[in-house]
């Protein structure tokens, strides 16, 4: 069975540093690996995700995530970070390309201080 | 607009009284899931639809019934809320393989459910 874990419950950044939201997996297989990201009062958005490929996945608002299989990792990075970026944000896994078993996270919730 | 639309976003409701929760996709995707959302937890898999008429059970159905009887409809239905079923819960469909990629889903917005 798959798992996901994000080590940090709260991550907080000043504007216009680098972020970082950590997320490790455990699969069977090859993982399939996405990011969500929830504002606040709404439902969950698409960021980006890691099929196969390139390690270094680009995404929406200039976020993009390093697949390391060694590491069994997908960290979630910005380069600089903006105040608007402060929500909730899930990584999960699946262990097949198509059906629709995701297994999420719990959840890191990033604070960009001004 | 393409999006997935619930319908209450939120409800309180006493245990034992029935209710269903809505779901709507207007992009004609085959997958449509629910999920609750609760602190620490993430988010949990209680039903999933690969199609019309096609539905199984994610990790925490007990206590939660669907239907799939159109392609842009899901409900989720509680047959005898209890409070232990207070969350956030989230539906969320996605487009049917291409290529054997899968392009993630779209969630609504949520529901909040409180149960007393």
């Amino acid at each position: 069975a798959q798992s996901v874990a994000q080590p940090e419950d709260q991550v907080n950044v000043a504007e216009g540093n680098p972020l970082t939201v950590k997320c490790t997996y455990s699969v069977s297989g090859n993982p399939y690996l996405f990011w969500y990201v929830q504002y606040p009062n709404r439902g969950l958005q698409f960021l980006l995700k890691y099929i196969t490929g390139d390690n270094l996945v680009k995404g929406s608002y200039g976020f993009e995530a390093e697949f390391n299989k060694s590491q069994t990792s997908f960290h979630l990075k910005k380069p600089s970070a903006l105040v608007s970026d402060s929500a909730l944000y899930f990584c999960a896994v699946r262990d097949r390309p198509y059906g629709q078993n995701f297994v999420f996270g719990p959840g890191t919730r990033l604070s960009v201080l001004p | 607009e393409a999006q997935v639309t619930q319908n209450p976003r939120y409800l309180i409701t006493v245990t034992g009284k029935k209710l269903t929760v809505t779901c709507s996709q207007n992009m004609n995707h085959e997958y449509m899931s629910w999920y609750r959302q609760d602190p620490g937890l993430g988010l949990r898999q209680i039903y999933y639809s690969m199609n019309v008429e096609v539905t199984d059970k994610g990790d925490v159905p007990e206590g939660y019934k669907v239907s799939r009887k159109e392609k842009r409809n899901f409900p989720l239905i509680l047959e005898s809320p209890s409070p232990n079923q207070t969350s956030l819960y989230f539906c969320a469909s996605s487009l049917s393989v291409v290529g054997g990629v899968n392009y993630g889903y779209t969630f609504g917005s949520g529901t909040r459910l409180t149960v007393v």
